[in-house]
C-alpha cells in the first residue's frame, strides 16, 4: 500500500546529541514537509521540500537540517543547536498542482531528550 | 501572513448529537483553501474535508460538512451523529495559494472534542 513510513516511531536521546529522523514516501509526491507539534499546540512548519535537491526554511527551522536526495526521502536531522528538541515530529507530502492539496501525513516520530 | 484561529479547547458531545467546532482565519490571499483534519490518541493526521475560497457551495463529506462564511473569514466544521470514534483532536488549517504560501498548510491549536455515550 502507499503511503508515509517514519521511523523510529519513538526516540530517546541524550541533550547535545543529534538526531536523524527518517521519512520516506512511496507515493510519488512531488512535495514533502516536516512539522513539530508540542502539547496543546498545532502543527508548526520547519521546512519543506518542492523538488528534490531543493528545500526552504519553514517558521522554527533554527536547529534543524534537512536534506532531499530522493524523491522519496526528506530525512531531518534534530541538531544540538536545538534548544527544546522534545516534541512530535510529523513527516508530510502532497501533489503539487491538485485542487485540494491535501498533506498525506506519517504517523509521526516521538523525540525525547533526556 | 496567514493565521488560524480556533477558540475552543475542548469540547463536549452526547453520542449521535450534532457538533460545532469554530474556526477562524486571516489572511491576504485573494484565493485560499480551508481544511479540517483529526487527530487521534495514535497521533496521525486524518485528512477529513476541504473548501477552496471560490467554491459556491459549502462541502460536505459524509458526516461532515463545513460551515463558510467568507465575509466573516469563518469555516466551522460540522459533525452530525457523533459517534464514540470521533473522540479526537481536531485541527483547522489553511493554504494560500499565491506567490510563497502556496503549498504551505497553516494549522490552528486544534479543539480536543469528547463524544459520550
Amino acid at each position: 500500500d502507499g503511503g508515509i513510513t517514519q521511523s523510529p516511531k519513538y526516540l530517546f536521546r541524550k541533550e547535545g546529541q543529534n538526531v536523524t529522523l527518517s521519512c520516506e514516501q512511496n507515493l510519488n509526491h512531488d512535495a514533502m514537509y516536516w512539522y513539530r507539534q508540542d502539547p496543546g499546540q498545532g502543527l508548526r512548519l520547519i521546512y519543506y521540500s518542492q523538488i528534490v535537491n531543493d528545500f526552504q526554511k519553514g517558521d522554527i527551522a533554527e536547529g534543524y537540517s534537512v536534506s532531499r536526495e530522493k524523491k522519496e526521502s526528506f530525512p531531518l536531522t534534530v541538531t544540538s543547536a536545538q534548544k527544546n528538541p522534545t516534541a512530535f515530529y510529523l513527516c508530510a507530502s502532497t501533489v503539487q498542482g491538485m485542487r485540494t492539496g491535501e498533506l498525506f501525513f506519517g504517523e509521526g516520530s516521538r523525540l525525547t531528550v533526556l | 501572513a496567514q493565521k488560524i484561529t480556533q477558540t475552543q479547547p475542548g469540547m463536549f458531545v452526547q453520542e449521535k448529537e450534532a457538533v460545532t467546532l469554530d474556526c477562524t482565519y486571516d489572511t491576504s490571499d485573494p484565493s485560499y483553501g480551508l481544511f479540517w483534519y483529526k487527530q487521534p490518541s495514535s497521533g496521525e493526521m486524518i485528512f477529513l474535508i476541504y473548501q477552496g475560497s471560490y467554491d459556491q457551495q459549502n462541502a460536505t463529506e459524509g458526516r461532515y460538512s463545513l460551515n463558510f462564511q467568507k465575509a466573516r473569514k469563518s469555516a466551522n466544521l460540522v459533525i452530525s451523529a457523533s459517534q464514540l470514534g470521533d473522540s479526537a483532536m481536531y485541527f483547522c488549517a489553511m493554504r494560500g495559494n499565491s506567490g510563497g504560501s502556496n503549498y504551505k498548510l497553516t494549522f490552528g491549536k486544534g479543539t480536543l472534542l469528547t463524544v459520550n455515550p
